[in-house]
């Protein structure tokens, strides 16, 4: 079974300071993955995603991602915090034979003026 | 329509009480899920659909739990005999593809207080 880890549930920055939101998965082969948003009262926003070739992938709002096979990470980053960040968010992974999604326990994220 | 659209957004029930939520998918899209999102968690899954078909129930909690897509378009997700544990953000989502490549458009979810 696959499993996701998301280290810090909470995670402070200071505006227009890097951000790093680690997720770190557990699968036999490598899987999809993928980051989500999600603001208060609202449904998930895909930010980026992971299934083949380049393993640097870049997302909305200037988010982006680095897929490290060796150390099954996919950690997400953004060089500059913006207010509109302060959100929750989630990885997760698929198995390349099946669809759902299996999520992390997610990150809180403020960015503090 | 342009989104995934969830009715009701918001459901007080009373425990013991029958409810139903209604997802309306992106016309077209194939794929159809539902997630059920506690309080401070990551979604967790619970059914798929492709089309009218239900190809996997694997996360429904109980027999409480039952989903249906008749026309392979709106689903709805029924919970019958509600007992507090339920009340949770139910998350629909749905996918133009078949495999999980795509990534989901996800709906702004039911919230649902079993009281």
């Amino acid at each position: 079974a696959q499993s996701v880890t998301q280290l810090g549930s909470h995670v402070s920055v200071s505006e227009g300071a890097l951000v790093l939101l680690r997720c770190n998965y557990s699968s036999s082969v490598p899987p999809y993955l993928f980051w989500y948003v999600q603001y208060p009262n609202q449904g998930l926003q895909l930010l980026l995603k992971y299934t083949t070739g380049a393993t640097l992938v870049k997302g909305i709002n200037g988010f982006e991602a680095e897929f490290k096979k060796s150390e099954t990470s996919f950690h997400l980053t953004k060089p500059s915090a913006h207010m509109s960040d302060a959100a929750e968010y989630f990885c997760a992974v698929s198995p390349r034979s099946a669809r759902q999604l299996t999520f992390g326990s997610g990150t809180q994220l403020t960015v503090l003026p | 329509g342009a989104g995934v659209s969830q009715s009701p957004r918001y459901k007080v029930a009373k425990r013991g009480q029958d409810v139903a939520l209604r997802c309306d998918p992106i016309s077209g899209h194939v794929s159809l899920f539902w997630y059920q999102q506690a309080l401070g968690q990551g979604p967790e899954f619970l059914t798929y659909f492709q089309n009218e078909a239900q190809l996997d129930k694997s996360g429904l909690p109980s027999d409480r739990f039952f989903a249906e897509r008749p026309e392979g378009s709106v689903s709805t997700l029924k919970i019958q005999r509600t007992q507090q544990e339920d009340s949770a953000v139910y998350l629909c989502a749905s996918s133009l593809e078949r495999t999980g490549s795509g990534g989901y458009t996800f709906g702004s979810g039911t919230r649902l207080t079993v009281v």
